[in-house]
C-alpha cells in the first residue's frame, strides 16, 4: 500500500526566504506526482505535474524535482512571498493501468510565510 | 472557462439522513473523481467516473455511492449518515482517466453530521 509523507508538517518562513519542501512515498511504481496548495477551507489548485520519466518541473518561482528511485520529491519556493501561505499537498498517480486517478495524498505542510 | 463547481458548499445532516452532493466538471473534462477530506485521515479516494461508468473505488463502505450523467455530471450519495462522515468532500474533473491528465479540483462540499 502506497504511503506518502511530507516533511515538515509545519514551517514558518519570513517573506523574501527561499524554502524546500519535502515529499517521500513508499512505492516507486508511480506514474507521475502532482503538488496542490490549497487555501483553508478550500479546494485544491494544481501547481506542478511531473510524469515518472521527467526528473523536474518549473513554473515561475516554483521548481519541483522527483527522483522515483529514492521515492523523493521537492517542491523549492523561490522568494517566498505573503500569498504563498498555504498548505502544500504532494499525490501520486500509480503505475498500474487503469488507476492514474487514484490519487494517493501526502499529509501536507502548512507554510505561513511571515512579513 | 469556469473551474469544476460543486453544490451545495454548505450542509449540516443529522445521523441516519442521506445526503446528494452534486459536481459539475470543467466543460470537455469527462473523468470525475470523488475525495474526501477529513483532519484525521487527510485526503482519500471515492471513487472515479468516466463515460457514466465506475472506473476505480476507494475503500469506503457501500453507503457511498456516485454516478455520472452523460453531461459528465456527477453526483455521489452517502446513506445513513454517521457521525464520521462529517467530512470537506472534494470533486476533480480531468480531460481523460489518462496519466497525463492533471486533475482539477472544486472547492468542496464541507458536510457536517450531528
Amino acid at each position: 500500500k502506497q504511503e506518502v509523507t511530507q516533511i515538515p508538517a509545519a514551517l514558518s518562513v519570513p517573506e523574501g526566504e527561499n524554502l524546500v519542501l519535502n515529499c517521500s512515498f513508499t512505492d516507486s511504481a508511480i506514474y507521475n506526482l502532482q503538488w496542490f496548495r490549497q487555501d483553508p477551507g478550500k479546494g485544491l489548485t494544481s501547481l506542478l505535474l511531473i510524469q515518472s520519466s521527467q526528473r523536474e518541473q518549473t513554473s515561475g518561482r516554483l521548481n519541483a524535482s522527483l527522483d522515483k528511485s529514492s521515492g523523493r520529491s521537492t517542491l523549492y519556493i523561490a522568494a517566498s512571498q505573503p500569498g504563498d501561505s498555504a498548505t502544500y499537498l504532494c499525490a501520486v498517480s500509480p503505475l498500474m493501468a487503469g488507476t492514474a486517478s487514484k490519487l494517493t495524498f501526502g499529509t501536507g505542510t502548512r507554510l505561513q510565510v511571515t512579513l | 472557462k469556469a473551474g469544476v463547481t460543486q453544490t451545495p458548499r454548505y450542509l449540516i445532516k443529522t445521523r441516519g439522513q442521506q445526503v446528494t452532493l452534486s459536481c459539475s466538471p470543467i466543460s470537455g473534462h469527462r473523468s470525475v473523481s470523488w475525495y474526501q477530506q477529513t483532519p484525521g485521515q487527510g485526503l482519500q479516494f471515492l471513487f472515479e467516473y468516466f463515460s457514466e461508468t465506475q472506473r476505480n473505488k476507494g475503500n469506503f463502505p457501500g453507503r457511498f455511492s456516485g454516478r455520472q450523467f452523460s453531461n459528465s455530471r456527477s453526483e455521489m450519495n452517502v446513506s445513513t449518515l454517521e457521525l464520521g462522515d462529517s467530512a470537506l468532500y472534494l470533486c476533480a474533473s480531468s480531460l481523460e482517466p489518462d496519466r497525463t491528465s492533471p486533475q482539477y479540483f472544486g472547492p468542496g462540499t464541507r458536510l457536517t453530521v450531528l
